[in-house]
């Protein structure tokens, strides 16, 4: 079983939708949690970072933490079709720096 | 664009060769990562380094090795290339520890 497991999809949703990803994990010393939008063949790049349990919201983007379920959620409200990529998911414990990744979830928005 | 960069864009050599991959983090950031992205693996940790140190170290091998120098800039060195290395190859890098990282273009490597 994988540390970090994450619905590959494809995910296809209409423009304006509200997209839910989430991610589960079996690590209980995961501390940091993040969320990265991939386009094809760049380099990810970093949506949220939240620590421990809760909720943080950056404009159309919420992230949500819930460690005594070991489930992270990334809502994405209104979305556009510039938002089609693939989201990873990324955690990591407290006493080290080392990312470990959920597979992706690749999210098509068509208009 | 984070701020990280990474040269070559694509690398493409022969089965027992060696290459160097180039990254210069970020202004100010301490912190280089360097990650193996494959269709079947994902996106893997290999090695960390923080100002000039060897940090961490996951799933390498021995044919790899990497080094971060005084201005901070790092190198990743893959040597007797096999088939099974061609990937993407990301750098990232963080202010300090426990901080979020940001990722590099990648290089992408083909091994023929």
């Amino acid at each position: 079983q994988k540390e970090v497991e994450q619905d590959p999809g494809p995910l296809s949703v209409p423009e304006g939708a509200i997209v839910s990803l989430n991610c589960t994990y079996s690590n209980s010393a995961f501390q940091y949690f993040m969320w990265y939008r991939q386009y094809s063949r760049k380099g990810p790049e970093l949506l949220m970072y939240t620590y421990s349990s809760g909720n943080k919201e950056d404009g159309r983007f919420t992230a949500q933490v819930d460690k005594s379920s070991k489930y992270i959620s990334l809502f994405i409200r209104d979305s556009q079709p510039s938002d089609s990529a693939t989201y990873l998911c990324a955690m990591s414990p407290y006493n080290t720096d080392k990312l470990i990744f959920g597979t992706g979830t690749r999210l098509q928005v068509f208009p | 664009d984070s701020g990280v960069t990474q040269t070559p864009k694509h690398l493409i050599t022969a089965t027992g060769q060696r290459v160097t991959l180039r990254c210069s983090p970020r202004s100010g950031d301490l912190s280089v990562y360097w990650y193996q992205q494959s269709l079947d693996q994902g996106l893997q940790f290999l090695i960390q380094y923080y100002n000039g140190e060897e940090r961490a170290k996951g799933n390498i091998l021995e044919r790899f090795s990497a080094q971060q120098f005084p201005d901070l800039h790092s190198e990743l060195n893959l040597s007797s290339l096999e088939l099974g290395d061609s990937a993407l190859y990301f750098c990232a890098s963080s202010s300090r520890m426990g901080n979020e990282q940001f990722f590099g273009p990648g290089t992408r490597l083909t091994v023929l």
